[in-house]
């Protein structure tokens, strides 16, 4: 079955830089590929997504790319702000079917 | 996207007892998840409930601790049957999309405390 490794478990920045975190997955035959954004008390928000036929998806300040011959996917959010501290979790899944999570990035962004 | 109510938000329960933790969709959707998430850690899926068909469960989860129903295809409920302290966890249901939507959506979760 699907394996997703997720690093680092912790990031610390400061407030205007960038932070990038970066997910591998075992199984070839995955298409989609979420992020999700967990803050404290809430369940998880997806905040961008990518297929498997697309190599790289940007939302302001947020953005994806996909390897697939790497199998890894990654994270950016650029320019960052105090309130994107949360946890964020990557998934892997194969359309229309479960998502499985990797282990989870805690972010946090210092003034 | 789908919105998902669930309720209980919270509850803090007895061991040996169970709870039912309800999910309410605003769309028909084919199929609900259900995810524990234990504390400080990541989502796991429990199992997988199709309307009209029993609830497909994932290795290490079974049918008579996390009996699961699903009588439409807005609405389904977990049990956590028999509980102890180890079944202390963030219970989250999820579905995908709904309406066309492209992701899957969570609910808010229920945060459960067994003493």
């Amino acid at each position: 079955g699907e394996n997703v490794e997720q690093h680092p478990s912790t990031l610390s920045v400061q407030e205007g830089d960038s932070a990038v975190i970066k997910c591998t997955y075992s199984d070839s035959a995955s298409n989609y590929f979420p992020w999700y954004k967990q803050e404290l008390g809430k369940g998880p928000q997806l905040i961008i997504d990518i297929r498997s036929n697309v190599g790289e998806k940007k939302d302001q300040r947020i953005a994806v790319t996909l390897n697939k011959t790497a199998k890894h996917f990654s994270l950016h959010i650029t320019e960052t702000q105090p309130e994107d501290s949360a946890v964020y979790f990557c998934a892997a899944s194969l359309r229309t079917d479960k998502l499985i999570f990797g282990t989870g990035t805690r972010l946090q962004v210092f003034p | 996207s789908a919105v998902i109510s669930q309720k209980p938000s919270r509850d803090i329960c007895q061991r040996g007892t169970s709870l039912t933790i309800q999910c309410q969709v605003d769309s028909q959707v084919t199929m609900m998840f259900w995810y524990r998430q234990q504390p400080g850690q990541s989502l796991t899926l429990i199992a997988t409930a199709n309307q009209g068909s029993e609830a497909t469960y994932e290795s290490g989860f079974v049918i008579d601790k996390f009996p699961i129903s699903r009588p439409n295809l807005t609405f389904s409920t977990l049990t956590v049957s028999n509980m102890s302290p180890e079944d202390s966890s963030i219970y989250l249901c999820s579905v995908e999309g709904g309406q066309g939507s492209f992701g899957y959506t969570f609910g808010s979760g229920t945060r459960l405390t067994v003493v």
